[in-house]
């Protein structure tokens, strides 16, 4: 059974600090994708990135980047420099290849100015 | 490039009404995955395709739930006799391929009084 935890539920910050989004996985295969997804209040899910399980190295976009450590099972986020913008639910989400996602509960990020 | 469209975007229906919405998905992405999120939880997988095929079914989805995708386009899903537990915000993704990632449309936000 494949599982993915977000512990943090809602994380409230003020603009310009920094924040990570913890994510925690579970599952048996060996090759499996993780994603990250925004949620604004909209509702729309907006992709923001995928790793696959063979590819452990870190990414930067921008003011996002991703640490993804296998040995802990973890798909971290992390903003820099937060901005009002980035107020939304952020989905971890966890994929076997070919199959739906998993996601975890949300973490819901508000920023206040 | 037009995303993943859903209709309708809300849908307000008195309990044991029949409702069917509507995905279409980004043009020539050939599976097509239905989500279910309620309030304050991540979204979970109920159906998809690949191209007509319905290939999976989560056990979420009990027999009032259809899902249709006839021409290999657009996907239906109907409730029939809808229930209060029925209210969610249902959501749609596309993607090609067995490692693309999935891109969602903005959801039908139900709700059964």
């Amino acid at each position: 059974a494949q599982k993915v935890t977000q512990a943090q539920t809602e994380i409230s910050v003020v603009e310009k600090e920094d924040v990570t989004l913890d994510c925690v996985y579970e599952t048996r295969d060996t090759t499996y994708y993780l994603f990250w997804y925004k949620q604004p209040p909209s509702g729309e899910l907006v992709f923001l990135i995928r790793r696959n399980s063979f590819d452990e190295q870190n990414e930067i976009s921008g003011r996002y980047s991703w640490n993804f450590q296998k040995s802990t099972s973890s798909f971290n986020f992390t903003i820099t420099a937060s901005q009002v913008v980035d107020s939304a639910v952020y989905f971890c989400a966890l994929r076997r290849a070919g199959n739906m996602l998993t996601f975890g509960g949300g973490t819901r990020l508000m920023v206040k100015p | 490039d037009t995303g993943v469209s859903q209709d309708p975007r809300h849908k307000i229906t008195k309990r044991g009404q029949n409702v069917t919405f509507r995905c279409d998905p980004i043009s020539e992405h050939n599976r097509l995955y239905w989500y279910r999120q309620t309030l304050g939880q991540g979204p979970e997988f109920l159906t998809y395709f690949q191209n007509e095929a319905q290939l999976e079914k989560s056990r979420l989805l009990s027999d009032r739930f259809s899902a249709e995708r006839p021409k290999g386009s657009f996907s239906t899903l109907e409730i029939q006799r809808t229930e209060q537990g029925d209210s969610a915000m249902y959501l749609c993704a596309s993607t090609v391929g067995l490692q693309e990632t999935q891109y969602f449309g903005p959801g039908t936000r139900l709700l059964v009084l």
